[in-house]
């Protein structure tokens, strides 16, 4: 099983810095197959980037994901008060397909 | 729109039986696969298995399999997800999802997108 660990747990920022999520992987994920949610409390997740760096319809540019290999990142540029929520990475590379633990972004 | 409706909250008592349900509008339902995951409360996200309509080939964690049991009806757009005997730790969201086919990968789904809007099972005596 494909352990992906997300740092930090928690990041605290203000409203239009830039947020750089990791996510890394205890082995290779194949193909780039890795894919970044968005959680804000009591809502389902929604999907931001799959395939590592291809952006789903409607989100917004200022979203943007980069890697392969053992390590990701999710980038929040100018960060917009709605950003502030929870962050997964998950990879559907190889089965089981797993989540990291998630990484909070909080107002500062 | 693709939307993905799940049934309503519920509440059971350990050992009782469960089955709960996501149905499927907006686009052909044989053409990809659902995916469940739990959410356990205040806790992350834990995928729990994917199902194709089309064959109904089924995909189950380790951690899940034999523990529930995922299956689809063609013929309402419906994808299920029951318990037999349900335990206090199966207290929960449970959300379904759409996944592509990854038709470059053996068929295999892909990432989540749509889910469905949740639905919480709490399980206490």
């Amino acid at each position: 099983e494909i352990v992906l660990t997300q740092s930090p747990g928690t990041l605290s920022l203000s409203p239009g810095e830039r947020a750089a999520l990791s996510c890394r992987a205890s082995q290779s994920v194949r193909s780039s197959y890795l894919a970044w949610y968005q959680q804000n409390p009591g809502q389902p997740p929604r999907l931001l980037i799959y395939d590592a760096s291809r952006r789903a319809t409607g989100i917004p540019d200022r979203f943007s994901g980069s890697g392969s290999g053992t390590d990701f990142t999710l980038t929040i540029n100018s960060l917009e008060p709605e950003d502030f929520a929870v962050y997964y990475c998950q990879q559907y590379g190889t089965s089981p397909r797993t989540f990291g633990q998630g990484t909070k972004v909080e107002i500062k | 729109e693709v939307q993905l409706v799940q049934s309503g909250a519920e509440v059971k008592e350990p050992g009782e039986s469960l089955k709960i349900s996501c149905q499927a509008s907006g686009y052909s339902f044989t053409n990809y696969w659902i995916g469940w995951v739990r959410q356990r409360p205040g806790k992350g996200l834990e995928w729990m298995g994917n199902i194709y309509p089309t064959d109904s080939d089924t995909k189950y964690s380790p951690s899940f399999q034999g523990q529930v049991t995922i299956s689809v009806d063609k013929s309402t757009s419906t994808s299920y997800l029951q318990w037999s005997s349900l335990k206090a730790s199966d207290t929960a969201i449970y959300y379904c999802a759409r996944a592509p086919v990854m038709v470059t990968f053996g068929g295999v789904p892909g990432w989540f997108d749509p889910w469905g809007q949740g639905t919480l099972v709490t399980v206490s005596s």
